[in-house]
This record gives structure tokens, C-alpha cells and sequence, in this order.
């Protein structure tokens, strides 16, 4: 069954540093998501993309993120300059059009 | 701004069917009800949804009320991996911007 699939599984920078987070999201799906998961606390909705564009984006989703779709298999979610509080589990997801997300088994990503 | 109130926790023995309620009295006509669930801390783990019909599949059964004001999701012959949080959640299905809102589900532990 084709899944969503993340790297690193865990990453860990300083306080600062600029972060890539990659997904390669179900090959014929359309939209693609990205939520986070403060440890202990709820699955946040970040952003949305469709055709190559946001779609929607949470209050979370400040200047220092941006997603970017490079070619035609990753899906990047970048950190410009981590803080300690991003620290969390990201979430990549992928859907068709009218069908479930699906998650990739997300990266961990601790800033110190 | 939550659209679902489910318990915070149950249990119940294995092989034994598992109930878990949810409340969404506020749904509309065009949002759909989607059951999720979250291992540890993997990914969430798209399980069944529908509108207004119940239906099956190989994981579940979901039971909505007539008057689409509840649910119920049935795990007929609950295992010690069903354990987990499982998230029920109203989704607008609709194009680019039918997100997933996730509250804080309910905890489901498979007691031996």
C-alpha cells in the first residue's frame, strides 16, 4: 500500500538554525499538509498546498515557515531560524481530491 | 472552536467490541465524520468516514445517527494494538481546503 514517507525521522539543531524537513507524499495525490505535534498536546493544522500554491495556513504558519513543492516527488517544509519551541513532531499528509489524508509518520525535530 | 466532544478515555478487554462515541451536534449538511487514530506517537492513522449512511470496512464500523448528531465507532474484536487515541473529527469535503481539525480524541486501552 503506498504510504507518505518523511526524513530524518529525527533532527536535532541549535536555536537559530535554519531546518528542511522533507516528505514524498503518495505519487498521484494533490494536496499536501503539513501539522505539528507539540509534545503531550494536539495535532496542528500548519498549511495547505494545491497546484503549486498555499491554500490555507494556521496562525502558526508565521514568516519564519515556508513550504515549497522542488520537483515532482518532495513536498519541504522550512524553518528559517528555529526556536526552542519548535520543538514538536511534524506531520507531513497527502490527499486526492475527496479522499482521507494520509500521514506520514512524521519527524522529530528538537531545537536547543 | 471544537465541532466534536467525544470522552476522554474508555477501555475495554480484548477480543471484546469497542464503542467509542462522539457528539457532532452542530454538523452540517455537507461535512463528512472521520475517525483517525494516533499510535504512540506515529502519525495519525486514517480509519472510516461517512455522511450519513454507516459503513464497514476492514478496520471499523462507523454508526451515525439518523439525525447525524452522533456517532459511534465500532472495532469489532478490539486487539492490544488498538490502543491508542482515536480522533473523530467533521470534515467539509471540499477542494483545497478541507483540512483536518483535530481535538484531543479519546484514549482507548486494550486491556489483556
Amino acid at each position: 500500500e503506498p504510504e507518505v514517507t518523511q526524513t530524518p525521522s529525527h533532527q536535532v539543531t541549535q536555536m537559530g538554525q535554519e531546518v528542511i524537513l522533507r516528505c514524498v507524499p503518495i505519487s498521484n495525490h494533490l494536496y499536501f499538509y503539513w501539522y505539528r505535534q507539540i509534545l503531550g498536546q494536539k495535532v496542528e493544522f500548519l498549511v495547505s498546498f494545491y497546484n503549486n500554491e498555499i491554500s490555507e495556513k494556521s496562525e502558526i504558519f508565521d514568516d519564519q515557515f515556508s513550504v515549497e513543492r522542488p520537483d515532482g516527488s518532495n513536498f519541504t517544509l522550512k524553518i528559517r531560524s528555529t526556536k526552542l519551541e519548535d520543538s514538536a513532531m511534524y506531520f507531513c499528509a497527502s490527499s486526492d481530491h475527496n479522499s482521507p489524508l494520509h500521514f506520514g509518520n512524521g519527524t522529530r525535530l528538537t531545537v536547543t | 472552536d471544537a465541532k466534536t466532544t467525544q470522552p476522554t478515555s474508555m477501555d475495554c478487554a480484548e477480543g471484546r467490541a469497542a464503542n467509542l462515541p462522539c457528539n457532532h451536534s452542530t454538523i452540517s449538511g455537507n461535512e463528512y465524520v472521520y475517525w483517525y487514530r494516533q499510535i504512540h506517537s506515529q502519525g495519525p492513522q486514517y480509519i472510516i468516514h461517512g455522511l450519513k449512511n454507516n459503513e464497514t470496512n476492514e478496520m471499523a464500523s462507523l454508526i451515525i445517527t439518523e439525525d447525524r448528531k452522533s456517532s459511534t465507532l465500532i472495532l469489532p474484536h478490539a486487539t492490544l494494538r488498538d490502543t491508542a487515541v482515536y480522533y473523530c473529527i467533521v470534515r467539509v469535503l471540499t477542494g483545497a481546503n478541507s483540512k483536518l481539525t483535530f481535538g484531543k480524541g479519546i484514549t482507548l486501552s486494550v486491556r489483556p
